[in-house]
C-alpha cells in the first residue's frame, strides 16, 4: 500500500464543472503540497499547507491532519486545468529527513 | 520570472555516453533537489544538497552523481547512460528543509 493514495487516478469532466481531488496519507506529515504537471512539463507548486484551509482563485485545498486526508476542488473547471495533479506529503524530519512522498497524480481532463 | 531554471528543457544523448543536465535558481535557496519521473509514475528524489552538504538516497544508481558549485547552481551528471535513464529530471529548491519546494520545468532525457 503506498503511503500517499489520491483518487480518482483519472477524472473527465465539462467544463465548469466543479471538481473534486482526494489525498489520504498514512505517515506522520508535516505538511502537504499540491502539485500540477501539465503534459511534458514541470510542476508547479499550487498549496503547501498543514492545517485548514487554503484558496488561491478557482482553486481550494482543505486538510484534515486529523484523518489523514486533504482535497483539492476546482470551482468552474476550464479546459485548460487540465493536467496531473499530485498530492505529495513532506514527512517529519524525524522520520523522512524532511521528504516528499508522492501520490500516483490524479489525471484530469476538462472538455469543452 | 523563471526561478527555477532547467537546461536543456529536451537532451537527446546516445547509450554510454556522458551528459550532464543543469539547473540554476535565483531564489538563493539553500537546498537543491533532483528527482527522476518516469512515464506515468510520480518523481522519485535522487539526491540534494543543503548548502554544500550532499545527501545521496540509497536506492540513486552510481552512475549518477551530482555537483554544487555554488548556491546558484546544481548539476546532474550521468556517466554511463542507460536506456533505463530515459526520464524527465526534475529540480526544485527550498529555503529550508521542511520548506515548500519550487519546481523547475524539467529536463526530458532521451537515450538513442
Amino acid at each position: 500500500k503506498n503511503e500517499v493514495e489520491q483518487s480518482p487516478q483519472n477524472l473527465t469532466a465539462q467544463e465548469g464543472e466543479f471538481i473534486t481531488i482526494n489525498c489520504s496519507y498514512s505517515v506522520g506529515i508535516s505538511a502537504l503540497h499540491w502539485l500540477q504537471q501539465h503534459p511534458g512539463g514541470g510542476i508547479v507548486s499550487l498549496f503547501m499547507l498543514s492545517s485548514g484551509k487554503k484558496k488561491h482563485g478557482r482553486l481550494i485545498a482543505t486538510i484534515n491532519i486529523q484523518e489523514k486526508h486533504s482535497s483539492l476542488h476546482i470551482t468552474a473547471s476550464h479546459p485548460r486545468d487540465s493536467a496531473v495533479y499530485i498530492c505529495a506529503v513532506l514527512g517529519l524530519k524525524e522520520t523522512s529527513g524532511s521528504r516528499l512522498t508522492f501520490g500516483e497524480g490524479t489525471q484530469l481532463t476538462v472538455n469543452p | 520570472d523563471a526561478m527555477v531554471i532547467q537546461n536543456p528543457r529536451y537532451q537527446v544523448t546516445q547509450f554510454g555516453k556522458p551528459v550532464t543536465l543543469s539547473c540554476s535558481q535565483t531564489l538563493n535557496h539553500n537546498v537543491m533537489y533532483w528527482y527522476q519521473q518516469k512515464s506515468s509514475q510520480a518523481p522519485k528524489l535522487l539526491f540534494h544538497y543543503y548548502d554544500k552538504d550532499f545527501n545521496n538516497e540509497a536506492d540513486t544508481p552510481d552512475n549518477f552523481q551530482s555537483r554544487r558549485p555554488n548556491t546558484s547552481f546544481c548539476f546532474l551528471d550521468i556517466r554511463s547512460p542507460g536506456l533505463g535513464d530515459a526520464a524527465m529530471y526534475l529540480c526544485a529548491t527550498s529555503w529550508g528543509a521542511g520548506q515548500p519546494q519550487h519546481f523547475g520545468d524539467g529536463t526530458r532525457l532521451s537515450i538513442l
